[in-house]
């Protein structure tokens, strides 16, 4: 069984809709990242969470909100989905030092029509 | 200008070659360098993690930066068709939490 598993794995909907992401590990790591990964411009930062009451913004939250329900469940929320929202979603996690690198699942496939 | 550039090739190779994955960086306080393999539909996965300057090794991979070029590299010996994948580096700095800097990765394919 994976690690670190999103789901679901692909979605379609449409402009408009409320669209959630869900994550969960079973690495027994405290930090937790959302990113997305565009062609062309890498990985990027949306928000990260250190443990289920420290939540921070990275370089690319508008449009986006979190929730952290527990130590391994990391929930990403499009508010109001817009096509330019259209990319792959990933979750990732690092043991609870800044030194750890960051593990990652096997991401979300949307497309916003 | 990025502060991490990544050819994104394709990048065709023989089975057996040996492959030189490079990345440069403009941010010279970077400190902590990776390597991740990505397979198609698949998460990011941690190939090789280095601290400052060096070379480490790990089965066919080395992992090599140079700090006074700001540059990092990775070399596979000895590629196999299993190592077709996109080559992500990444790079962050040190002291507390750093967010980590991807570079946009490079496709590699090995022909049978």
């Amino acid at each position: 069984d994976a690690d670190v598993t999103q789901t679901p794995r692909n979605r379609i909907t449409k402009t408009g809709k409320r669209i959630m992401l869900e994550c969960s590990q079973t690495k027994g790591h405290d930090r937790m990242y959302w990113y997305r990964q565009d062609p062309g411009l890498g990985l990027r930062l949306i928000y990260y969470s250190f443990d289920v009451k420290d939540i921070n913004k990275g370089e690319i939250s508008d449009g986006y909100s979190v929730s952290r329900q527990a130590q391994a469940k990391f929930s990403l929320s499009l508010e109001s989905a817009i096509p330019n929202q259209t990319a792959l979603y990933f979750c990732a996690t690092s043991a609870g030092t800044d030194i750890e690198p960051q593990h990652f699942g096997d991401g979300t496939r949307l497309s916003i029509l | 200008q990025k502060e991490v550039e990544q050819d994104p090739g394709p990048l065709s190779v023989p089975e057996g070659a040996i492959v030189s994955l490079n990345c440069t960086y403009s941010n010279s306080a970077f400190q902590y360098f990776m390597w991740y393999r990505q397979y198609s539909r698949k998460g990011p996965e941690l190939l090789m993690y280095t601290y400052s300057s060096g070379n480490k090794e790990d089965g066919r991979f080395t992992a090599q930066v140079d700090k006074s070029s700001k540059y990092i590299s990775l070399f596979i010996r000895d590629s196999q068709p299993s190592d077709s994948a996109t080559y992500l580096c990444a790079m962050k700095l040190s002291g507390g939490y750093q967010k980590v800097t991807f570079g946009i990765g490079t496709k590699l394919q090995v022909i049978p």
